[in-house]
């Protein structure tokens, strides 16, 4: 079975503070993707990042960095300098190869609010 | 580019009320998906399809029906709303390749009351 989990339920940060959130993932898979969506207060789904199992380079964009290791199942996901606008709620999510490739099928951990105050 | 697009965004239906969550993707996206967002939940996937003519259940099915007459609709019908139907809904759509990232609507808040 596969499985997403985002043990924090609610961070709060002053702006300029550096934050981690923390995706654990299980699969028995060795082909899958991970993921992370934001999701500002507005509502929408704000794609950020995919990465295959595949490929363990650590990515950074900007203010934002993401660590994969499969060695511990993690994808964690750090902002640099945090703004406020960079308060939402996080979701890691975990998808496998099949269906002929969609990555559809998406399993969501339950999210991370990140509060980042002035 | 319109992408996917859901209505209505809001809807309020009394219990035992039918209605349909509309979706449209203009992407020619082959894979579609509903899901719900209830607090401290995630998502979790309701319905998808891989096609026109190809539904396949998901982890939350129970209460809703999907057909796909087209590869740029994929309705969401409730037969009976249910007050534990009260959440917000999300379409996606992706095309199936393992390149790219799934599409999401702006969402579908429904209250049952």
């Amino acid at each position: 079975a596969q499985k997403v989990t985002q043990a924090q339920t609610e961070i709060s940060v002053v702006e300029k503070e550096d934050v981690t959130l923390d995706c654990v993932y299980e699969t028995r898979d060795t082909t899958y993707y991970l993921f992370w969506y934001k999701q500002p207060p507005s509502g929408e789904l704000v794609f950020l990042i995919r990465r295959n199992s595949f490929d363990e380079q650590n990515e950074i964009s900007g203010r934002y960095s993401w660590n994969f290791q499969k060695s511990t199942s993690s994808f964690n996901f750090t902002i640099t300098a945090s703004q406020v606008v960079d308060s939402a709620v996080y979701f890691c999510a975990l998808s496998v190869w099949e269906y002929g490739g969609s990555q559809g099928n998406l399993i969501f951990g339950k999210g991370t609010k990140l509060s980042v105050k002035p | 580019n319109a992408g996917v697009t859901q209505t209505p965004k809001f809807q309020v239906l009394k219990t035992g009320q039918s209605m349909t969550l509309q979706c449209a993707q203009d992407m020619n996206h082959e894979y579609m998906s509903w899901y719900r967002q209830d607090p401290g939940m995630g998502l979790r996937l309701i319905h998808y399809s891989v096609g026109a003519g190809i539904t396949d259940q998901g982890e939350v099915p129970n209460g809703y029906n999907v057909s796909r007459s087209t590869t740029e609709d994929f309705p969401l019908r409730l037969l009976s709303a249910a007050p534990s139907q009260t959440s917000v809904y999300f379409c996606a759509s992706s095309p199936l390749d393992r390149y790219t990232e799934a599409f999401f609507g702006q969402g579908t808040r429904l209250t049952v009351v």
